[in-house]
């Protein structure tokens, strides 16, 4: 039973125009999501991370939009860059904060 | 400074056999967490230590994983009995506490192939 799922598992985007990946959740008992990057042979790296009683975070091109009523983030970058190109995976850290629950991740290919 | 390393980085064997899986953590950071990522899947948890114990197992699939972290430090993911399907990439991830909040820092996995 998947409790954060991403259901589009590609995205491709122009240099510079806006990207826009989504995530929804089952539990709501989250309260607090995270953004991992992961490049090839790379583990995930942290991106942005927001907590349930934001409905926004922004930092620099990366901004996460929370939906709590939909039980749906979604992460926008923009201006996108090449350089973004990898998988996005949204998480979720379950009730002891210890587990992380992944999406299946959407992988993003900016275009020059 | 140094980020989490596991080694090796591939690894192949034949159905049957034992194996293991090393991950040195970020040094200072107590809690170390163990996933695995099949093909077109997101990581799944395994395994969560904090300090030598294991806090969380409740991942582990079945008996023939077992990880251990003695020292506090270094943790080795052991699979004996190895099967097709345990093929996957298996990450290891550090933090300096615990909690959701505590960002937790990725090593680059061991690609796991059972043969």
């Amino acid at each position: 039973d998947q409790q954060v799922k991403q259901n589009s598992p590609s995205l491709s985007v122009q240099e510079g125009r806006i990207s826009i990946l989504n995530c929804d959740y089952t539990n709501s008992m989250f309260d607090y999501f995270l953004w991992y990057k992961k490049y090839p042979a790379e583990g995930p790296t942290f991106l942005i991370s927001i907590s349930s009683i934001k409905d926004k975070n922004e930092d620099g091109r990366f901004t996460v939009f929370l939906n709590k009523s939909a039980k749906h983030l979604s992460l926008h970058i923009v201006p996108s860059q090449p350089g973004d190109s990898a998988v996005y995976f949204c998480a979720a850290p379950g009730d002891t904060g210890n587990q992380f629950y992944f999406g299946t991740g959407t992988s993003l290919t900016v275009i020059p | 400074g140094a980020g989490v390393s596991q080694t090796p980085s591939n690894k192949v064997t034949e159905k049957g056999k034992y194996v293991e899986l090393r991950c040195d953590p970020i040094s200072g950071h107590t809690a170390l967490y163990w996933y695995r990522q099949s093909l077109g899947q997101g990581p799944e948890f395994l395994i969560y230590f904090q300090g030598t114990g294991a806090a969380d197992d409740s991942g582990l699939p079945n008996d023939r994983f077992f990880a251990v972290r003695p020292e506090g430090s270094v943790s080795t993911l052991k699979i004996q009995r190895t099967e097709r399907g345990d093929s996957a990439v298996y990450l290891c991830a550090s933090s300096l506490g615990t909690g959701g909040k505590n960002e937790q820092f990725f090593g680059p996995g061991t690609r796991l192939t059972v043969l």
